[in-house]
């Protein structure tokens, strides 16, 4: 079956960095996204990988090994703003989005 | 970037009655577009996936009779809960993929707050 797993929550101090994990298993692959999605709101896209490697974008970076089927999310210079839930997810060969079940990251001053 | 708007952002109503919620796409054509539920706390959950011009495909376990779904345009699918009880207060999000962009990426409504009474 089609699974992705990633942790349920975890905890950082602002200003440090956090890596949040996320392993799938899927019929096929086409991509995998990170979305962050505050309460109440609706989830806002952070990137997007397909190939192997490391994506940077600001403070945020992803990294993808499709090999591993293995994603993490690495966020540097955390801020207060950034507590939210985190989605992995990835999209199968019929290009449906398979979810993950969100990490909820919480910041301390 | 694309956008994708969603109305109303909150509604209550009365158990029984109907509730309607649009999705558009407002810079860019979708002929496809999610549904989404999501519970407090809980992670979305694909409810079905709309179609333009053909009938929706739902997800195991949503009640397609329940929950109508309408794509009549490139721009525009509606959700609408019949008979609406309080077990269907919910977050209600749609979602659309601009297909014209590089990576096919998923665009977010803002969102409808579903309460029923």
């Amino acid at each position: 079956g089609q699974n992705i797993d990633q942790p349920t929550e975890m905890t950082a101090t602002e200003g440090a960095i956090v890596q949040i994990n996320c392993t799938y298993q899927t019929s096929g692959f086409n991509g995998l996204f990170w979305y962050q999605q505050h309460a109440g709101e609706a989830p806002t896209f952070l990137s997007y990988n397909v190939l192997d490697g490391l994506e940077e974008k600001g403070r945020f970076s992803s990294f993808l090994s499709r090999s591993k089927g293995y994603s993490y999310l690495l966020l540097k210079e955390l801020q207060m703003k950034d507590s939210a839930s985190y989605l992995c997810a990835c999209m199968d060969s019929n290009y449906q989005l398979i979810w993950g079940a969100g990490t909820k990251l919480i910041i301390k001053p | 970037g694309a956008v994708v708007s969603q109305h109303p952002s909150w509604v209550i109503c009365k158990s029984g009655t109907s509730v309607k919620i649009e999705c558009r796409s407002l810079d860019f054509q979708a002929t496809t577009m999610f549904w989404y539920r999501q519970f407090p706390k809980q992670s979305l959950m694909l409810m079905a996936t709309s179609n333009e011009g053909s009938k929706a495909t739902y997800e195991q376990g949503v009640e397609k009779d329940k929950f109508l779904i309408n794509h009549a345009s490139l721009t525009l699918s509606t959700l609408t809960v019949t008979s609406a009880h309080p077990e269907d207060s919910s977050f209600y999000i749609c979602s659309a993929r601009d297909v014209g962009a590089d990576t096919g990426e998923l665009f977010f409504g803002e969102g409808s707050r579903l309460t029923v009474l």
